[in-house]
């Protein structure tokens, strides 16, 4: 079945420490999304890429970084730098056109202590 | 720039109760407009969604109709069952740009037996 698959789905680290997001899509999908999910915010997106090595920053973009070597692959680093960085982090694709819904990942669940 | 307003929760229903969420938005141009569905440690599945007005989206039991002259799109369902519990998104997306969509803050919603 296609999809979008994030791992893992609860990630532990340190402060001061950079941790890597993993997100896979097998839907052949060009566009990927990262948002960023706290309770009573509803989602915030961080990063985006609508096609392979380039992406853009979203609205909160600050202290987080990503790649786009391949199609299938967009992962996320939260750093060091990032002031609050536990969060419910959801990865989504698109297929493309204004009318084509977001397809999301089940999301990875970040605490940092 | 769009925005969405959802009515804030929680709401608490008994199962077979009406169910509606207000949702109005603020928009250049013409969006399109979705209602997504988070399950508890889940991400975000597209319930439905209208891409022009007075187009009617409909699944699993639940409506809503974009209203281009309220600016609104509110979620209804006639009789809800306790598998419907779950926080309800409304988005939307504009035409140009990079097909993201902007989100509301969501509404979480209960339905006790």
């Amino acid at each position: 079945d296609g999809g979008i698959t994030q791992s893992p789905k609860y990630l532990f680290r340190k402060e001061g420490q950079n941790v890597t997001l993993s997100c896979e899509q097998n839907l052949n999908h060009d566009a990927m999304y990262w948002y960023r999910q706290d309770p009573g915010q509803g989602l915030r997106l961080i990063y985006y890429s609508q096609i392979v090595n380039d992406f853009q920053k979203g609205d909160i973009a600050e202290g987080y970084s990503v790649s786009r070597e391949k199609k299938e692959s967009f992962p996320l680093t939260v750093t060091s730098a990032q002031k609050n960085p536990t969060a419910f982090y959801l990865c989504a694709s698109i297929e493309g056109g204004p009318n084509s819904p977001l397809h999301f990942g089940n999301g990875t669940r970040l605490t940092v202590t | 720039g769009d925005s969405v307003t959802q009515m804030e929760g929680p709401v608490t229903l008994s199962e077979e109760a009406f169910l509606t969420i207000n949702c109005t938005y603020t928009a250049t141009g013409y969006p399109s407009l979705f209602w997504y569905v988070q399950y508890p440690g889940e991400g975000l599945q597209l319930l439905l969604k209208a891409t022009k007005a007075d187009d009617k989206g409909s699944n699993k039991g639940f409506e809503a109709t974009y209203r281009k002259e309220t600016t609104s799109f509110h979620l209804e369902k006639g009789s809800v069952q306790v598998s419907d519990s779950a926080v309800y998104f409304c988005a939307l997306r504009t035409r140009a740009g990079s097909y993201q969509l902007t989100f509301g803050k969501g509404t979480k919603l209960s339905v006790i037996p």
